[in-house]
């Protein structure tokens, strides 16, 4: 596709539900980053990933969160036994190896509400 | 603690007339700020940037401002258009790559036809 595309747009999940959230980044972009915006504040940094290495995940609020890219290409954030403080719009973002900054893109979100 | 913060939650101009955006930060080890912009059900994205060596850097109606001694930058839209109505939001980073940016909470500007 032409932009970072995340699925499902909205999710509502039960406080103890695990949810997994997907993000298809640009073809050919190496780097693929999440975030996570709570309601009222900006995109916060969870992790990123070059390729299939995860090389920073200190983002990442606590060990309940998960993230993954085997192929080096698809993305999922997977978030266990959610509670209702996770519930906010997690965003995807992807930028080529040699992208500066302005040149990352972000995906449209996916809203998550735990309940 | 927020490190770049816009104190502005909302901003109401009409079409024609100069928008100022504004933003703070408290990281000293701050060398490059960016301005997004983000239309509802959309991701941000970017705007304009200024490097802490440069005081102003300019791209068509946007110009951006750093004051680094007051730690502060802002952001003017010269004319306002409808079209500007979003959020924008500040960012900040040390180093280099997307997972030392900082992001503020966002400014909803907009403009009245």
């Amino acid at each position: 596709g032409a932009g970072v595309s995340q699925s499902p747009r909205y999710k509502v999940a039960k406080r103890g539900q695990d949810v997994a959230l997907r993000c298809d980044p640009i073809s050919g972009h190496v780097s693929l980053f999440w975030y996570q915006q709570a309601l009222g504040q900006g995109p916060e940094f969870l992790t990123y990933f070059q390729n299939e290495a995860q090389l920073d995940k200190s983002g990442l609020p606590s060990d309940r969160f998960f993230a993954e890219r085997p192929e080096g290409s698809v993305s999922t954030l997977k978030i266990q036994r959610t509670q209702q403080e996770d519930s906010a719009v997690y965003l995807c973002a992807s930028s080529l190896a040699s992208g500066g900054i302005e040149k990352l893109f972000f995906g449209s979100g996916t809203q998550l509400s735990v309940l | 603690d927020q490190q770049v913060k816009q104190n502005s939650p909302s901003l109401s101009v009409q079409e024609g007339r100069i928008s100022i955006l504004n933003c703070d930060y408290t990281n000293s080890m701050f060398d490059y700020f960016l301005w997004y912009k983000k239309y509802p059900a959309e991701g941000p994205t970017f705007l304009i940037s200024i490097s802490s060596i440069k005081d102003k850097n300019e791209d068509g109606r946007f110009t951006v401002f750093l004051n680094k001694s007051a730690k502060h930058l802002s952001l003017h839209i010269v004319p306002s258009q409808p079209g500007d109505s979003a959020v924008y939001f500040c960012a900040a980073m040390s180093g280099t790559g997307a997972n030392n940016l900082f992001f503020g909470t966002g400014t909803r500007l907009t403009v009245i036809p």
